[in-house]
Parts: structure tokens; C-alpha cells; sequence
């Protein structure tokens, strides 16, 4: 079966930096999804990618699929508080249901 | 509001009780898919539900049930609570079953005493 794997599994970074997570699948990936969810509330979409070497930003985060559509990272700029949370990664099986990586808990100092 | 609505927000219950979790997809959306999140388990998926029918199945427990009813909303029933149940229950809506445009709830958060 597909599985998914974060890195790093938690980030505690001070405001203003830069950082990346990345995810990486062990098959090819058709759809990729990232999520965002605040400490034990729901999950807010944030984007997808399909092709390869695809690109999507959403205010200061953006993400890329490599050109190999194994492996997904998430950049998020100049880093505030409101970043915090945890980020999970999510592909589409082959059953059409949407699994998840095991996600990565973010904390932004101030 | 993401539009889809769970019930009740909060849970607190004793082991070996039953207890039922609901959820309303949004308008339109006729796919519901239950996943349930606790601290050394991730968020794994349970079960999805797709126009009154079940569709896919993931790790469920056979003490836990879903269906979902003419009005699509969805039910998840879990019996015979043991303390290891105890997380957030998130439901997920979708138009199709494809896995585009998953719309999630706030979840349920499940406590067993």
C-alpha cells in the first residue's frame, strides 16, 4: 500500500525564518494535498498539486511536486505565529480515498 | 464554517458505553468519509460512504458502525468504548468519490473514562 512519510515529524522555529517540510511517497504520486490544522480543530485545505514540477503558493507558503512526483515540500516564508499548527501531506489511493502522511507539528516562536 | 457540521463537539464517556457521532456534509456533497485522529496513530481513514452506500473501508473496528441516510448526513456509531478510543473523529465531505475537494469538519472529540 501507499504510505506517505513527513519530515520533520516537529519544527519549532523563531518568527521571520524560513523553513520546509517535505513529504515522500514510495510510489508515484497522481494528487497531492496539503492540509493545515490548527491544534486539535479541523483540517483547512491549503493546495494540490498533480503535475510534475508543479508549483502553488497560497500568501506566504508554497509548495512544489518534483518532476519524479515521488515527493512533495512545503516552504513557508518569513514564518509568524499564525503558521503554527500541524501540516499534513495527503494523496488519493487507488480505492479514491484520501490518506495521509503522519504530519508535521510546527511551532513559531515570537 | 467549512460547512460541514459535526455533533456533538466534545464527548466524555465511560468505558464500555456506546455512542453515536454525527455528521452533516455540505450542500451538495455526497460522499462522507470518517477518519479518526489520535496522538500516536496519525489520522487514519475509516470509511467512506458515498450516496447512501459504502464505498470504501479502512481499519475500522468491528465495534464501530457508519451509515448514512437518505438526507446524506452520516452516523458513526461506536460501541463497547475501551479507553484507546479516545481522539478526534473528523468527518470529510466531497462531491464525488474521487478524493478532490475534501471538505472537513471541526471533529468530535471523543474522551473515554
Amino acid at each position: 500500500s501507499q504510505e506517505l512519510e513527513q519530515s520533520p515529524q516537529s519544527l519549532i522555529v523563531q518568527e521571520g525564518k524560513n523553513l520546509t517540510i517535505n513529504c515522500t511517497s514510495s510510489k508515484t504520486l497522481y494528487g497531492l494535498y496539503w492540509y493545515k490544522q490548527k491544534y486539535g480543530e479541523g483540517l483547512i485545505f491549503l493546495m494540490m498539486l498533480q503535475k510534475g514540477g508543479e508549483e502553488k503558493s497560497h500568501e506566504k507558503i508554497t509548495a512544489k511536486l518534483d518532476e519524479k512526483k515521488q515527493q512533495s515540500s512545503l516552504h513557508i516564508t518569513a514564518s509568524q505565529p499564525s503558521h503554527a499548527g500541524i501540516y499534513l501531506c495527503g494523496e488519493v489511493d487507488s480505492s479514491y480515498k484520501l490518506i495521509f502522511g503522519s504530519g508535521t507539528r510546527l511551532l513559531v516562536r515570537p | 464554517d467549512s460547512g460541514v457540521t459535526q455533533t456533538p463537539k466534545h464527548l466524555i464517556t465511560a468505558t464500555g458505553q456506546r455512542v453515536t457521532l454525527r455528521c452533516s456534509p455540505r450542500s451538495g456533497d455526497l460522499s462522507v468519509y470518517w477518519y479518526q485522529q489520535s496522538l500516536d496513530q496519525g489520522l487514519q481513514f475509516l470509511i467512506q460512504y458515498y450516496n447512501g452506500e459504502e464505498r470504501a473501508k479502512g481499519n475500522i473496528l468491528e465495534r464501530f458502525s457508519a451509515q448514512q441516510f437518505p438526507d446524506l448526513h452520516s452516523e458513526l456509531n461506536l460501541s463497547s468504548l475501551e479507553l484507546g478510543d479516545s481522539a478526534l473523529y473528523f468527518c470529510a465531505s466531497s462531491v464525488g468519490g474521487g478524493g478532490y475537494g475534501y471538505t472537513f469538519g471541526s471533529g468530535t472529540r471523543l474522551t473515554v473514562v
